[in-house]
């Protein structure tokens, strides 16, 4: 399965953009990439995904490499509630996209008022 | 409201007495998983089911048991708790294999 490699912490100023790398070296063509973040004692929560192109939502930007062996997580403007655990995941739908998730240590994100 | 609601939030309970801990999910999913948390391990995958009836070991099947009798619950069991299952652990579901999974709030256990 490919594995994911994140920084172990981060820390960003409130207000602030962050960038939250992730080095998938080994992707497949079929592979997603996904994000989501864990809020301290809560449940983790979806973020964004993409394939190939980049993408944007409500809650943050995903920029892809155009090799698709690294990605990056933007978070336009940090705020005190983004600080959390964030995990970048490959899922394939066609090789047991659901049932094969490895979820790798994250990266915490301290955001400073 | 999209929710995934585990049963109990915290119990305490003791080495070898049976326990279930319940999942149910409003979303009509088909995908549900059980994961366990600890500190340095991250996420675990312990079982997870495609739907109805169909259950699949994860990464850490030893000592729990799934049954899928609904679509909407998953309820984990630990037959004989032992020590080393205390742990904090998080139902998900997801639509398919690909969507958006939701998570419940998690279940902190401990066994003594």
């Amino acid at each position: 399965d490919a594995k994911t490699t994140q920084p172990n912490s981060m820390e960003s100023n409130e207000e602030e953009p962050v960038h939250l790398p992730c080095n998938h070296s080994t992707i497949s063509g079929t592979d997603y990439i996904h994000w989501y973040r864990q809020l301290p004692s809560q449940g983790p929560e979806y973020v964004i995904h993409g394939l190939t192109s980049n993408v944007n939502n409500r809650m943050a930007s995903l920029a892809i490499a155009e090799d698709r062996k690294s990605s990056t997580l933007i978070l336009h403007r940090a705020t005190l509630r983004d600080a959390a655990v964030y995990y970048c995941i490959l899922r394939d739908p066609f090789s047991g996209g659901y049932n094969k998730l490895i979820f790798g240590a994250g990266t915490r994100l301290a955001v400073h008022p | 409201e999209a929710q995934v609601t585990q049963n109990p939030r915290y119990l305490i309970t003791v080495t070898g007495k049976k326990l279930t801990v319940t999942c149910s999910q409003n979303m009509n999913h088909e995908y549900m998983s059980w994961y366990r948390q600890d500190p340095g391990l991250g996420l675990r995958q312990i079982y997870y089911s495609m739907n109805v009836e169909v259950t699949d070991k994860g990464d850490v099947p030893e000592g729990y048991k799934v049954s899928r009798k609904e679509k909407r619950n998953f309820p984990l069991i630990l037959e004989s708790p032992s020590p080393n299952q205390t742990s904090l652990y998080f139902c998900a579901s997801s639509s398919n294999s690909l969507g958006t999974i939701y998570f419940g709030e998690g279940s902190w256990l401990t066994v003594v």
